[in-house]
């Protein structure tokens, strides 16, 4: 089993629509999540950190379950530009040596 | 720019030579770090390290992998007789003992005929 699972998609949504995104964890002992966006052929890019209080910055909220180990990622009123892959990412430590990665979802809008 | 860098861009090689990637952090970042990602798949951690020492290292990392990070600066990635398995991007990332978040380079692909 992966240490982290998304849904790869792909998820091709309207614009203007919301759109959510699932991603499970399998090491209970995992410190920090984050969620990291990658255009094609570029690097990754942090998109949000994930706390269990959860946190929004504008359109995007995104939310920890730790009893669940779940992480979400909510996009509202979606926009040609968030066209991209979500990568779900988790750290073993507060350090953040090292970021453990999903798959990520491929997310396209369509105008 | 006062990103990351990282040199080559792109490597083609032909199976069973020898490769160099080369990566430049963040001047104020002491940690620096090698993940590798292949198409369709998220990037997966490689080693890392803190000024100059080499602190972790996954097991991804054959003994045809080894890397450097001499001065506590930049940083080296070699990858002897390689292999068309060995062909993906490779990317650097820098961070700040005190911040945390890694900053990720460009990435070099290399393809191994």
């Amino acid at each position: 089993r992966k240490e982290v699972e998304q849904d790869p998609g792909p998820f091709n949504v309207p614009e203007g629509a919301t759109v959510a995104f699932n991603c499970t964890y399998s090491n209970s002992a995992s410190q920090s999540f984050f969620w990291y966006r990658q255009d094609c052929r570029k690097e990754p890019k942090l998109l949000m950190s994930v706390y269990s209080s959860g946190n929004e910055d504008g359109r995007f909220t995104a939310q920890l379950n730790r009893a669940s180990q779940y992480i979400s990622l909510l996009i509202r009123d979606s926009k040609l530009s968030d066209s991209a892959t979500y990568l779900c990412v988790v750290t073993s430590n507060f350090g953040n040596e090292k970021l453990t990665f999903g798959t990520g979802t491929r997310l396209t809008i369509i105008p | 720019d006062t990103g990351v860098s990282q040199n080559p861009r792109h490597k083609i090689t032909k199976r069973g030579q020898n490769v160099t990637f080369r990566c430049d952090p963040i001047s104020e970042h002491n940690r620096l770090y090698w993940y590798r990602q292949t198409l369709g798949q998220g990037p997966e951690f490689l080693t890392y390290f803190q000024n100059e020492a080499q602190l972790e290292k996954s097991r991804l990392l054959s003994d045809r992998f080894s890397a450097e990070r001499p001065k506590g600066s930049f940083s080296t990635l070699e990858i002897q007789r390689t292999e068309q398995g060995d062909s993906a991007m490779y990317l650097c990332a820098s961070s700040s003992a005190t911040v945390g978040e890694q900053f990720f380079g460009p990435g070099t692909r290399l393809t191994v005929l």
